[in-house]
C-alpha cells in the first residue's frame, strides 16, 4: 500500500525556471491538496482539487499553476521560480472534503537560488 | 476568513512533565478543528480531531484535546510526554460545511530525556 508518494524528494533549480513536483495517490481520494510550510506560516494552502479536471485555488496560489487529469495524480507547476518559492511542499488527499482526514505525503524540499 | 492561533512557537519540557498547547481560531460557524503532528523528518500525521459530540476528544499517544466553544480554543493536552514526543504539532480547522483546512503556525516541542 503506497498511500501518497511525492516526487522528487529534494530539487534545487535557479530563478526563472519551470519545476513541476508530483504527487500520486493510490487510494483513488477524490479530493488532492497542495501546501507549502514555512517556518511560522504553519501550511498555507496553495491549490486544491474535487476530482478529476476540477481544481480551485487556495489562500496563496500566485506564481502555481495545478491540472488533474487523472484521479491518483496531482502536479504542481512553478512556471517561473522566484527565490520566495523556496519552500517546502506537501500534497494530501482525502476521500471527501467534509469532515475527513487529510493524509499527508513525506513533502518536496525545493530551494530557488 | 477563518484564522487560527497557536500561541507558544516553541515549548522545551523535560521527560514525564505535563504538556499543553493553545490553540485558538476564528470562524463564526460550526467547525471541525484538527491536530497534526510532524515527527522530524517526516510528514504530517493526524493526533486526534473533533467533529461533534463529546467536547473531550481523545487521539493516539496519549494526546487529547478540549473544544471550549466559549471560548473558541482546542487546546491540546498529554499529561506525561516522552522524548519520542519531540515534533512540530499544528492546530488546525475547517468549517463544516466546507473543504478547506486552515492551518495554525505550530508549535515546536523539544523534550529533553
Amino acid at each position: 500500500d503506497a498511500g501518497i508518494t511525492q516526487s522528487p524528494r529534494y530539487k534545487i533549480t535557479e530563478t526563472g525556471r519551470q519545476v513541476t513536483l508530483m504527487c500520486h495517490q493510490t487510494w483513488s481520494h477524490s479530493y488532492m491538496f497542495w501546501y507549502r510550510q514555512d517556518l511560522g506560516h504553519g501550511l498555507r494552502l496553495i491549490y486544491y482539487s474535487a476530482a478529476a479536471d476540477i481544481t480551485d485555488k487556495g489562500e496563496v496560489p500566485d506564481g502555481y499553476v495545478v491540472s488533474r487529469s487523472k484521479t491518483e495524480n496531482f502536479p504542481l507547476t512553478l512556471e517561473s521560480a522566484t527565490r520566495s518559492q523556496t519552500s517546502v511542499y506537501f500534497c494530501a488527499s482525502s476521500v471527501q472534503a467534509g469532515g475527513d482526514t487529510q493524509y499527508f505525503g513525506p513533502g518536496t524540499r525545493l530551494t530557488v537560488l | 476568513a477563518q484564522s487560527v492561533s497557536q500561541h507558544n512557537h516553541h515549548v522545551i519540557l523535560s521527560e514525564a512533565a505535563s504538556l499543553e498547547l493553545g490553540c485558538n481560531y476564528s470562524y463564526g460557524g460550526t467547525v471541525n478543528l484538527f491536530w497534526y503532528v510532524q515527527y522530524p523528518g517526516q510528514h504530517l500525521q493526524l493526533l486526534l480531531k473533533y467533529f461533534s459530540g463529546d467536547p473531550l476528544v481523545k487521539g493516539i499517544k496519549g494526546f487529547e484535546a478540549e473544544f471550549i466553544k466559549s471560548k473558541f480554543s482546542f487546546n491540546l493536552r498529554k499529561p506525561s510526554v516522552q522524548w519520542s514526543d519531540t515534533a512540530e504539532y499544528f492546530c488546525a480547522v475547517k468549517g463544516a460545511a466546507g473543504n478547506k483546512l486552515t492551518f495554525g503556525g505550530g508549535t515546536r516541542v523539544l523534550v529533553k530525556p
